[in-house]
């Protein structure tokens, strides 16, 4: 059945950096666009970035963008978000998911559980 | 910049009950909107894109719809896994704002 886990959430300093991984299995993953979408403790979801089905094309927004990137790994069917700069605004429950071709790459139709993300000093 | 007003933020109701959340663009997005059910430690869930086209999977007492700017999620006949927080979610525009989240609790 379709899994995403993501990993690699855990305490760390402002201005450091943190590597999510998103392990993806029981679909086709070349197929599909992936998002990072936040949610601050005790506030709503937030949607981070975004990467196409074949990775040449990256969307963030305005409060990560120039701070974090996205790669994927199509042998190993996982998504990375590269998080730069960190600050305690970063502070939060990371999920990962995955959007398929029907309009646009933009709906998410599975989700995995999250990692959380503590950004502090 | 687009922004998503959703309403209410708080719910209570029965079981059986039929509730209403209504998201509002302050701009044209079209019919692209999406409606997303969370619980803790759950992964959230789409329920609703494209306004009204109902995600494979989904049961039929939740419905969506479109008036202009304004769209509304409908769960009829409420049962107890629907309590959990409900997300409105524009991709019209390259935001791709949610809304505030409406929290339907159990009266």
């Amino acid at each position: 059945q379709v899994q995403l886990v993501e990993s690699g959430g855990g305490v760390v300093q402002p201005l450091m950096s943190l590597r999510l991984s998103c392990a993806a299995s029981g679909f086709a993953f070349n197929s599909y666009a992936f998002y990072w979408v936040r949610q601050a403790p005790g506030k709503g979801l937030e949607w981070v970035g975004l990467i196409s089905f074949d990775g040449i094309n990256q969307y963030f927004s305005a409060s990560v963008k120039g701070r974090f990137t996205m790669s994927r790994d199509d042998s190993s069917n996982t998504v990375y978000l590269h998080m730069n700069r960190l600050s305690p605004d970063d502070t939060g429950i990371y999920y990962c998911a995955r959007a398929p071709p029907r309009d646009g790459y933009n709906t998410l139709d599975s989700w995995g559980q999250g990692t959380l993300v503590s950004v502090s000093s | 910049d687009v922004q998503m007003t959703q309403s209410p933020s708080n719910l209570s109701v029965f079981i059986g009950d039929t509730v209403t959340i209504t998201c509002r663009a302050n701009q044209n997005i079209g019919p692209w909107l999406a409606w997303y059910q969370i619980k803790p430690g759950r992964a959230p869930k789409l329920l609703i894109f494209k306004a009204s086209s109902l995600e494979s999977g989904v049961p039929s007492r939740f419905s969506g719809s479109r008036s202009g700017t304004q769209f509304t999620l409908t769960i009829n006949n409420l049962q107890p896994e629907d309590f959990a927080t409900y997300y409105c979610q524009e991709y019209g525009t390259n935001s791709r704002i949610f809304g505030q989240g409406t929290k339907v609790e159990i009266k």
